[in-house]
């Protein structure tokens, strides 16, 4: 089985803080994305990786930075973290051959306070 | 990304079939319908893809007509624990549009 994990279930922080978010999939994918998901909106991507050290932006990047040093790790930095960015993260995985079957963890519900 | 619009939201009681469905008029030639099952303070999770006709697997059953501008996907004997919002995209999966784009999707409540 596929298994996506991320750091933390639950975060809080302050406005202003350097906000890391943590994301290890153990399939050797070499996808790998983060989105937001918000009442009403739907997921948004904010970026994704298609190998180590290569980042593309997703539809909302502003306010983001990611990192992929390794190919199982892919970390999402608020630098700056502010209120509108109190939402649900979600990371995801695939293999290059499977566009469409993303393999998501369980999310991080971030509060900005 | 083809644009899909599909029900809100449907109710069912426990042991019914639920069938949603999914409009995708401009959907182009090399373009799959994929479904995904959201349940509440979890990822999404990927259910089922299908080209044409019928595609059928131990969670779900998805149905193309012959145009492909819609898609249904049915949900046999469902029970509480199905209560999800499900949704549908349409894409190209051989591309490297990698993205994927998911609308507020269709949220299936399963009453005892």
């Amino acid at each position: 089985d596929v298994k996506v994990t991320q750091s933390s279930r639950y975060l809080v922080k302050r406005t202003g803080e350097k906000v890391f978010l943590e994301c290890v999939q153990d399939m050797d994918h070499e996808n790998m994305f983060w989105y937001r998901q918000d009442p009403g909106l739907g997921l948004r991507l904010i970026y994704f990786s298609y190998d180590v050290k290569m980042k593309e932006k997703g539809d909302i990047p502003e306010g983001y930075s990611v990192s992929r040093e390794k190919k199982e790790r892919f970390s999402l930095i608020l630098e700056s973290a502010s209120t509108n960015q109190t939402s649900m993260y979600l990371c995801a995985s695939n293999s290059g051959t499977l566009s469409y079957e993303q393999y998501f963890g369980p999310g991080t519900r971030l509060t900005v306070t | 990304l083809a644009k899909t619009t599909q029900p809100i939201s449907m109710d069912s009681y426990e042991g019914q079939e639920v069938n949603i469905t999914c409009s995708h008029n401009n959907i182009a030639t090399n373009d799959y319908i994929t479904w995904y099952q959201q349940f509440p303070s979890q990822g999404p999770r990927f259910i089922i893809q299908g080209y044409k006709t019928k595609v059928t697997n131990e969670v779900a059953s998805l149905f193309i007509p012959a145009d492909r501008k819609s898609s249904t996907l049915s949900l046999p004997r469902v029970s509480l624990s199905d209560t999800a919002v499900y949704y549908c995209l349409v894409g190209d999966r051989g591309s490297n549009d990698y993205k994927l784009s998911f609308g507020a999707g269709t949220t299936v409540t399963v009453r005892a």
